[in-house]
């Protein structure tokens, strides 16, 4: 079946600028995560949302990073007034609702370059 | 606060060589969950292995094994027999205890890159 998509695969950006990130996850998980990862580092966690309950917002850098998910599909994540240290490769994983795994999957990333 | 450490930042090594990737985390919880992933040149994480804290039984797939110790907070993952195509940076990872109907968030370690050289 199909996996863990996301768009645009690579973004460049100029510093200032608005951008937004598209994930759409693997259809019938109801976790989805986003996570960032800078350029030879692990990843960080940002966000993610799990059915109705409120989503867990600790990991989000700053208050120009939001992040909406429509039900249990599609994710959006939003970076305002981009700087140069917001490049980096976004990631978005999903999982199912049950266990014993709840293992992540991940999409293949896309790559924000702030000019 | 949960934290993962991965100290060795880069191993090269010669095609059916073994090499042991290292992983010491820290965390108070007495449940937890460890993982390692693979994340190839292409980008995209695979998963490896999900190993809980109950378990310390160490676990062999094929060439890989896992050698879980509670005792040292350590997670080693083993290559045996390297192949080219296992050059990759691969990444520890630990999860909080408590899941929210499912939700699992991860801390990852810094990474290894492996290269196989043939």
């Amino acid at each position: 079946g199909a996996g863990v998509s996301q768009s645009p695969s690579n973004k460049v950006t100029e510093k200032g600028k608005d951008v937004e990130l598209r994930c759409d996850p693997i259809s019938g998980h109801t976790a989805l995560y986003w996570y960032r990862q800078r350029l030879g580092q692990g990843l960080e966690f940002l966000i993610y949302f799990q059915g109705n309950s409120a989503p867990d917002k600790s990991g989000l850098p700053s208050d120009r990073f939001s992040a909406e998910r429509t039900g249990e599909s599609v994710s959006t994540l939003t970076i305002q007034r981009t700087q140069q240290e917001d490049s980096a490769v976004y990631l978005c994983a999903s999982s199912r609702p049950t266990g014993p795994s709840y293992e992540q999957y991940f999409g293949p990333g896309t790559r924000l370059t702030v000019t | 606060a949960q934290k993962v450490t991965q100290a060795q930042t880069e191993i090269s090594v010669v095609e059916k060589e073994d090499v042991t990737l290292d992983c010491v985390y820290e965390t108070r919880d007495t449940t937890y969950y460890l993982f390692w992933y693979k994340q190839p040149p292409s980008g995209e994480l695979v998963f490896l292995i999900r190993r809980n804290s109950f378990d310390e039984q160490n676990e062999i797939s094929g060439r890989y094994s896992w050698n879980f110790q509670k005792s040292t907070s350590s997670f080693n993952f083993t290559i045996t027999a390297s192949q080219v195509v296992d050059s990759a940076v691969y990444f520890c990872a630990l999860s909080e205890s408590y899941i929210i109907q499912g939700a699992q968030k991860l801390v990852f370690g810094q990474g290894t890159r492996l290269t196989i050289n043939p």
